[in-house]
Order: C-alpha cells, then sequence, then structure tokens
C-alpha cells in the first residue's frame, strides 16, 4: 500500500534562513510522482514542486527545490531564504503514473520568525 | 483562464437541511476530487471520478453523495448535515498525466 510520512508537526526557521521539511514514501510501483503542496491559513491548496520517479535531477522552482532520494524513498522540500510569508502547512503527496488517486501526509507547519 | 470553482465559500446552517457544495472547473480535466479537512489536519479522500458517469468512494467514509454529469461540474450533497459535518470541503482535478491536483479556495461548513 501507498504511504506518505512527514515526521515533524510543526517546524520553527529564522528569516532569511533555508530549511528542510521531510518526507518519506512508500509505493511498490515503478512510475509515480511526488508533490509538495502549501496551505496557508486562508485554507487553499498550492501546488508547488513536482518530481517524477524517473527524474534523475532534483526539481527546483524558485527557491523550493525537491531533495529527491530514491533507493531512500525520501523527497524532502528545501525552502531557501524564507520569508514571513510561506509560514503555512506543507503537505507531501504521492500518485502513481495515470493512476486515480493521490495520497497525502499528514503535513507540516512551518512557522518563520522575524 | 483555466481554473477551479467552488461555491459557496462558506455556509453556516441548521442540522437536518439538505446542502450541495458546487465545483466546477475549466481545464478539460477527466479527474475530479472531494477531500474533507479539519483546520490544520490532513486531507481526507471523500469522492472521486474519473469521468462522466463515473464516480467512487474515497478512503473516509462519509454520508455525502456525488454526482457527474459534465466534464465540468463535480457537485457534492449532504441530504441531511449534522454538526459531525463541520469541516472544509476541497475540490480538485487533474489529467491523467502527472496527476498534479488543482484545487478549488474550498468551502468552510459549519453546521449547528
Amino acid at each position: 500500500a501507498q504511504k506518505i510520512t512527514q515526521t515533524q508537526p510543526g517546524m520553527f526557521v529564522q528569516e532569511k534562513e533555508a530549511v528542510t521539511l521531510d518526507c518519506t514514501y512508500d509505493t511498490s510501483d515503478q512510475s509515480y510522482g511526488l508533490f509538495w503542496y502549501k496551505q496557508p491559513s486562508s485554507g487553499e491548496m498550492i501546488f508547488l514542486i513536482y518530481q517524477g520517479s524517473y527524474d534523475e535531477q532534483n526539481a527546483t522552482e524558485g527557491r523550493y527545490s525537491l531533495n529527491f532520494q530514491k533507493a531512500r524513498k525520501s523527497a524532502n522540500l528545501v525552502i531557501s531564504a524564507s520569508q514571513l510569508g510561506d509560514s503555512a502547512m506543507y503537505f507531501c503527496a504521492m500518485s502513481n503514473t495515470g493512476g486515480f488517486k493521490t495520497i497525502f501526509g499528514a503535513g507540516t507547519r512551518l512557522f518563520v520568525k522575524a | 483562464e483555466a481554473d477551479i470553482y467552488q461555491t459557496p465559500r462558506y455556509l453556516v446552517i441548521g442540522t437536518g437541511k439538505k446542502i450541495t457544495l458546487e465545483c466546477s472547473q475549466t481545464m478539460g480535466h477527466d479527474k475530479m476530487y472531494w477531500y474533507q479537512q479539519d483546520p490544520g489536519m490532513e486531507l481526507h479522500l471523500i469522492h472521486y471520478s474519473y469521468g462522466v458517469n463515473s464516480t467512487e468512494k474515497g478512503d473516509l467514509s462519509s454520508e455525502s453523495t456525488v454526482s457527474r454529469i459534465r466534464t465540468e461540474h463535480f457537485p457534492l450533497t449532504l441530504e441531511s448535515a449534522r454538526p459531525s459535518h463541520t469541516s472544509q470541503y476541497l475540490c480538485a482535478s487533474s489529467d491523467w498525466t502527472i496527476n498534479e491536483q488543482f484545487f478549488g479556495p474550498g468551502t468552510r461548513l459549519t453546521v449547528l
């Protein structure tokens, strides 16, 4: 069965510093995708970054990068130069390619301190 | 501009009322989803659809029902609302490629 584990319920980071949010996954599929979403207090879910299981390079989108370690089944999100607006819930998610469902982790709440 | 819409954004209603939460998308996606989420908690999949006239129950047991008569429209109905239904309901859609989900703004439901 597929599973996403986020072991950090809450994280604090100083403004302008980098922070890593952990995500491990479990799947028997060979072809899958990994996603990170941000959910501010307003409640909407914002797509941040995607990594395909066959992508050899780590995905990057602006200040976001995904540290993909396939053998360890980890897909950590790295946010560089944290900003106050980064304070939010962050969800890691996984879907098998062409599949019907996406499974989400329990989320990590990030607090950025001024 | 392609997007996904949900109405109403906020709803306060009494116990026993029938309600329908609307969700529409303009991206032509075949797959659509409904999630239930309590504040600050994980998402629970309650219904999904992979095309017109197809609907499936998700991982979380729900007393709601859905329909998919048109590709762009995926409404969720509660026949008799109860306080335990108080939550946020998120609608999403995706295509068949990488399964990136596009989310609507959500409906925050309060049942008194």
